[in-house]
């Protein structure tokens, strides 16, 4: 079944503990992007990869890290969370071709107290 | 940078009415998409209209696109109360691979 997939669903942790989010998608896309969804803002990018070892940033990167070593894996890495980065994240892939739809992850809730 | 912007922001109907829903956005684009967010949950796409295209339907969904306006629309026929979710535009912005997202309408079906 092609798939974005997501780990952890849910976390809460602590104001400066390392925490990755990982995604992986099976559909060999090229095109992978990190979003947050805070109420009223809707979504917003945090960083996007076209391809292995090419990353850039979205609209609102401060505070994350992505690397992109392997064409399926898509790590978000918080290296010093802080509670303003409580928010709902998700992870999406598509070809790099604007008339193909990105595929979702379900998401990871995160809660930094 | 946000590209489409949806209205209304929130939309109540009753199960059966239509719904519909407006993006409006700011430069030339190749495609348009819609998508659906049940709460909580990843967006799930619904339909894609290309710059050439001026309707499209899918079953109970019907898009239009009027480039001269830079604005469209996605209704939602006979709605139903597992229509109830939200619903963004994403469009990309001169033909960038980047898809942009506005910030969704969120639609209450009441049975």
């Amino acid at each position: 079944e092609a798939q974005v997939t997501q780990n952890p669903r849910y976390l809460i942790t602590v104001t400066g503990k390392k925490l990755t989010v990982t995604c992986s998608q099976n559909m060999n896309h090229e095109y992978m992007s990190w979003y947050r969804q805070d109420p009223g803002l809707g979504l917003r990018q945090i960083y996007y990869s076209m391809n292995v070892e090419v990353t850039d940033k979205g609209d609102v990167p401060e505070g994350y890290k992505v690397s992109r070593k392997e064409k399926r894996n898509f790590p978000l890495i918080l290296e010093s969370p802080s509670p303003n980065q409580t928010s709902l994240y998700f992870c999406a892939s598509s070809p790099l071709r604007t008339d193909q739809p990105q595929h979702f992850g379900d998401g990871t809730r995160l809660s930094i107290l | 940078s946000q590209q489409g912007e949806e209205d209304p922001q929130a939309l109540s109907i009753q199960e059966g009415e239509n719904a519909t829903m407006n993006c409006s956005y700011k430069t030339s684009i190749n495609n348009l998409q819609w998508y659906r967010q049940n709460s909580g949950r990843g967006l799930v796409h619904l339909i894609l209209i290309r710059s050439n295209e001026r309707e499209k339907h899918s079953g109970r969904l019907r898009v239009t696109l009027d480039t001269s306006k830079k604005s469209s629309s996605l209704l939602i026929t006979a709605s139903r109360a597992a229509d109830t979710a939200s619903y963004f535009c994403a469009t990309d912005a001169g033909g960038s691979y980047i898809p942009t997202f506005g910030r969704g309408t969120s639609l209450i079906v009441h049975p």
